[in-house]
Formats: C-alpha cells, structure tokens, sequence
C-alpha cells in the first residue's frame, strides 16, 4: 500500500469548513483513498472513500487532484462533534484478497480540534 | 451498525497470566483485523486474517497469538502477558477491498 503523510494536528472554528490535506504521492493507479476518523476513545469510523473524482456523501466531500498525489477530505460546516482524528489510507481496488495484501494499517492521523 | 461485538470491553489481569479477546461478527465479512491502540499513537495491526484458519502477522505481532476456526470470531491471545501490553484493543471487520471496514467499540486491558 502507498504511504499517506498528513499532518499531525489542525484547528477549526465551529461553522467554517474543514479542511484536511492527505499526501499519497506514490499511489499507484488501483488503489482507492479512503478517509477514516476515531472520536475520542471509540473505533473508527468511516467517511467516504474514491478513486479518481471527487465525491461527497451526507457526511463529507473528498477531492483528489488530477495526479492524484493527494487528496483532501471537506468537513463543509465543522461542528463540535467534529473534534477528532482523522486518518487517510490508501487501499489496492479488487474484490478479494490473500495474504499481505489484505493488510490494512493506518498512520498516526490528523487530530482535528473544533472550537467555539 | 454494523454487527461487531469485543468481549470482554474490559479487562484487569495480572502479568504472567494467559488473555483472550473475542472478536465476533454477525456480517459474514471474510477480513478481520486486531489492533492496539496506545495514548498518542495511532492504529497498530497486530494480527490481521483472510479467512478461516488464514492468518498473518502486523506490524506489532510479538507476544500475541491469534486463531479464526469459524468465519464470525477472531481470538486474540495473550500468552503470558506484559504491562506492556496494557493497551486498547480494536477488532475490526472488512467484506472486500473496495467497502469500508468497521470497528468495534474496543477493549481496554490492564496488565498489573
């Protein structure tokens, strides 16, 4: 799997958009980007994933550049709830797999602070 | 929510002693990943399976062990546990490489 880098932590004023960029610069063309986020002590959650155009859901928009070596996942409308880390993995297209390739590792995220 | 369950959610045991944690799925998902997670860090896989009786090692495999004899549960065990292993531990569930993968609510242990 490609290597994510994002940043260590970023801060959002309640109501604005959130902005989280996500490098993968080696991603290769069968691998998808998806956005995961942890709240406080729970599991993971997922957000939205894709592969070459944008996409957005009920929760958040995803935009992958051109070269897609990177991308950024959209909060439009940050709320306090939102307060979280947010992780960015790249996973190989398919509908099976063995081995290795079934891996599925996570970085160490952006924590996300909302505030007032 | 997808059918995920962790057993026990918590656990304090002595150093030395064996640990096993239950992983159980009701969504017939043919992935299932154990992870550790520690304060200020992310994710760490452990051990991850690819099927009944296929399984592999992580990232952070020493001292753990793991069994998968029926597609719904995954064991993680401890053999003879640490307080280094005083930890929380996430399962979590993947049908295929192009769904999402969910998580339980995790299971905190203790190594005294």
């Amino acid at each position: 799997d490609a290597k994510t880098t994002q940043p260590t932590s970023m801060d959002c004023a309640e109501g604005r958009a959130a902005n989280l960029p996500c490098n993968h610069s080696t991603i290769s063309g069968n691998e998808y980007v998806y956005w995961y986020r942890q709240i406080h002590s729970q599991g993971p959650q997922y957000i939205i994933h894709g592969l070459k155009n944008n996409e957005t859901n009920e929760m958040a928009s995803l935009i992958i550049t051109e070269d897609r070596k990177s991308s950024t996942l959209i909060l439009p409308h940050a709320t306090l709830r939102d307060t979280a880390v947010y992780y960015c993995i790249v996973r190989v297209a398919g509908s099976t797999y063995t081995g290795t390739a079934s891996k599925l590792t996570f970085g160490t995220g952006t924590r996300l602070q909302v505030t007032l | 929510d997808a059918g995920i369950t962790q057993s026990p959610r918590h656990k304090v045991t002595e150093t030395g002693t064996p640990v096993t944690l239950r992983c159980h799925q009701t969504e017939n998902h043919r992935y299932m990943y154990w992870y550790r997670q520690d304060p200020g860090h992310g994710l760490r896989l452990i051990h991850y399976s690819y099927g009944v009786k296929d399984t592999d090692k992580g990232e952070v495999s020493d001292g753990y062990s793991v069994s998968r004899s029926k597609t719904e549960d995954f064991l993680l065990t401890l053999e003879s546990a640490t307080s280094s292993q005083t930890s929380v531990y996430f399962c979590a569930i993947h049908g295929g490489m192009n769904t999402e993968a969910f998580f339980g609510q995790g299971t905190r242990l203790t190594v005294v």
